[in-house]
């Protein structure tokens, strides 16, 4: 199946810093990609809509400053928490589909951890 | 607009056991129907899909789902449960003519010896 690569896995940053987390279809490209965020022991909540070639579209209650989308090619979309508070760690996932008519691909997430 | 409902945030079976994990969903137009498993501080893994035709598919790890337009549903089942299903299992919708997909809660397994 397609593959789709997140990186980094795991990071670890200081408040008020900023993070830029990775999404990368690596064998088919991607007009959309999704971003989510999944708190400990809950499902996956989606955050926005990332669209190759223009601005994202956010869900209700999402901060879209706090949370910047870049979707500058068809395999990259790049999700940068800015400012980070503790309130912020979670868990982020990406994923993309190559088509319609297919599932969505899951990228290994990456676990932000802000002290 | 569509929606998933798992019922049963947490199910616990015996080793050897029948597993049974409940999806409801709500759509608007002819839903696409997924399970997928997600093991501890891992991206998402898809078990089984479906899009249109036979409405009994079969996925890896010896599951399957049935989709029953009449019930909305789409439970997933597995004859005799193993160790390692132990994980957690999303259910997801999405229409047949767009990319948006929106997930259940997801229901814990846990497998007993």
């Amino acid at each position: 199946g397609a593959v789709v690569s997140q990186h980094p896995s795991r990071v670890i940053c200081k408040s008020g810093t900023s993070v830029k987390i990775e999404c990368r279809s690596l064998d088919f490209q991607a007009t959309t990609m999704f971003w989510y965020r999944q708190f400990p022991k809950q499902s996956l909540m989606l955050m926005a809509t990332s669209n190759e070639g223009s601005k994202a579209t956010y869900e209700q209650g999402v901060e879209k400053d706090k949370f910047l989308i870049n979707h500058a090619s068809l395999t990259l979309s790049t999700l940068t928490v800015t400012s980070a508070h503790p309130e912020d760690s979670s868990f982020y996932i990406c994923s993309a589909r190559p088509d319609l008519n297919t599932e969505a691909f899951f990228g290994q997430g990456t676990r932000l951890t802000v002290v | 607009a569509q929606s998933v409902t798992q019922l049963g945030s947490h199910v616990s079976v015996s080793e050897g056991a029948l597993v049974l994990l409940r999806c409801n969903y709500s759509s608007s137009v002819p839903p696409y129907l997924f399970w997928y498993v997600q093991y501890p501080n891992q991206g998402l893994q898809l078990l089984l899909k479906y899009t249109t035709g036979a409405t009994l598919v079969k996925g890896i790890n010896g599951f399957e789902a049935e989709f029953k337009k009449s019930e909305t549903s789409f439970h997933l089942t597995k004859p005799s449960a193993h160790m390692s299903d132990a994980a957690e299992y999303f259910c997801a919708v999405s229409p047949y003519n767009n990319n948006d997909m929106r997930f259940g809660a997801g229901t814990r397994l846990t497998v007993k010896p």
